[in-house]
Formats: structure tokens, sequence, C-alpha cells
């Protein structure tokens, strides 16, 4: 099974700055990575699938990068929207499908 | 508009059984392939289940194995996972997804999820 690692746990971060998560895999997962945003409450929402690709009405503000093993989401200039809990997900590797523990971006 | 609607949750008794439905709509529901996703409280994602949008390849993960069964009926455009043998970490809340034409795994479209309490 290909283990997602997520960090950091938690992000403290204010309105304007710019985010950096990073999702580390435990085999290599090629390009196959997407990201999801969740808020409370709420199904979660893809954000970026196959590294790099935004999915359709995504902000040109979410970008994501990486192949192999490590790949980065970035949020340019954070949003009051844009708190929440981020996973990163595998697809090369299946069954199973797996998903990172997720990151907490909360306001600072 | 692609709609997904889960249905079917509530509190289960350890041991006891469960059927989940997730009405499709918006789409020809027989091109796709589709997935059960669950969330326990407060934790992260776990992938249960896929069917093929002929409903001819089922995969599984390891921890619902033997235990829970995903099927669906295109005449209807309803998805079905079969959970038995419940038990208390089964508590979640548990999502039906959709991917896209040749990516069905990754989930572009989830419904609003059911709540399953398994408790005695």
């Amino acid at each position: 099974e290909t283990v997602l690692t997520q960090s950091p746990a938690t992000l403290s971060l204010s309105p304007g700055e710019r985010a950096t998560l990073s999702c580390r895999a435990s085999q290599d997962v090629n390009i196959y990575l997407a990201w999801y945003q969740q808020k409370p409450g709420q199904a979660p929402r893809l954000l970026i699938y196959d590294a790099s690709n935004r999915a359709a009405g995504i902000p040109a503000r979410f970008s994501g990068s990486g192949s192999g093993t490590d790949f980065t989401l970035t949020i340019s200039s954070l949003e009051p929207e844009d708190f929440a809990v981020y996973y990163c997900q595998q697809r090369k590797n299946w069954p199973p499908i797996t998903f990172g523990q997720g990151t907490r971006l909360e306001i600072k | 508009e692609v709609q997904l609607v889960e249905s079917g949750g509530g509190l289960g008794q350890p041991g006891g059984s469960l059927r989940l439905s997730c009405a499709a709509s918006g789409f020809t529901f027989s091109d796709y392939g589709m997935n059960w996703v669950r969330q326990a409280p407060g934790k992260g994602l776990e992938w249960l289940s896929y069917i093929s949008g002929s409903g001819s390849l089922k995969l599984d993960a390891d921890s619902v194995k033997a235990r829970f069964t995903i099927s669906r009926d295109n005449a209807k455009n309803s998805l079905y996972l079969q959970m038995n043998s419940l038990r208390g970490d089964d508590t979640a809340i548990y999502y039906c997804a959709r991917g896209d034409v040749g990516t069905n795994q990754i989930f572009h479209y989830w419904g609003q999820g059911t709540l399953v309490t398994v408790s005695s």
C-alpha cells in the first residue's frame, strides 16, 4: 500500500500570505496525485489532479507541482475561504487508492 | 448538472447490516465507474470500493473486503453499498464519488454523504 504523508499537520497563516503544503509518497506514484479541499460539514472538493492540473472552476491561486514521491500544493495568496483541511490522494498504485492524513490550514 | 445523493445511513447494531444507496443524475450513469469513500468522525478520508460502469469489475479495500459489497443498478441510476458484520470503527460519513472518463480514480464529484453510526 502506498502511504502518503502530509506536512505540516497544521499550518497557521494570515490572509494574503503564501501557503505551501507537502505530500510525500512511500513509493513512486509518477504524476498520479490529486489534492482536495474540505471545509467543515462539506464533502471534499477536487482542486488539483495529476499533480499540476487545476480542476474545473478552481482559482489560479491554487497550483500543484511534483512527481515521483514529492508533491507540493501552493496557494499563492490566501483568501479567507481557503482556510480548510487539504488532502492528497494517489491513484498510481491501487487498489487501494490512498489519501494522506490531511493538513489543516488555519487562520493565524 | 451532476448530482449524487446518498441515503440509507443511520444507526446500525454491531454485527448487523445496513444498505447505503447513492442516486445519480445529470449524466449517463453506466458510462462511469463509481466509488465509495468514508470519513470517520474527525478523521481523514478512506477509499472503500470501486465498481466499473458495467458492474463487471469490483475492487475493495482490505478493511472492508468480505464484509461490504458494492453494486449498482444502471437502470435505476443507483449505486449501493451493502454493509454486513458492522463494527464500531465503521462509524463514519459515507460518500459516493465519481471520476471522469478514463480517470475513475480522480474524484471530481461527491455526494453530500450519509452518516452511519454503529452502536448498541
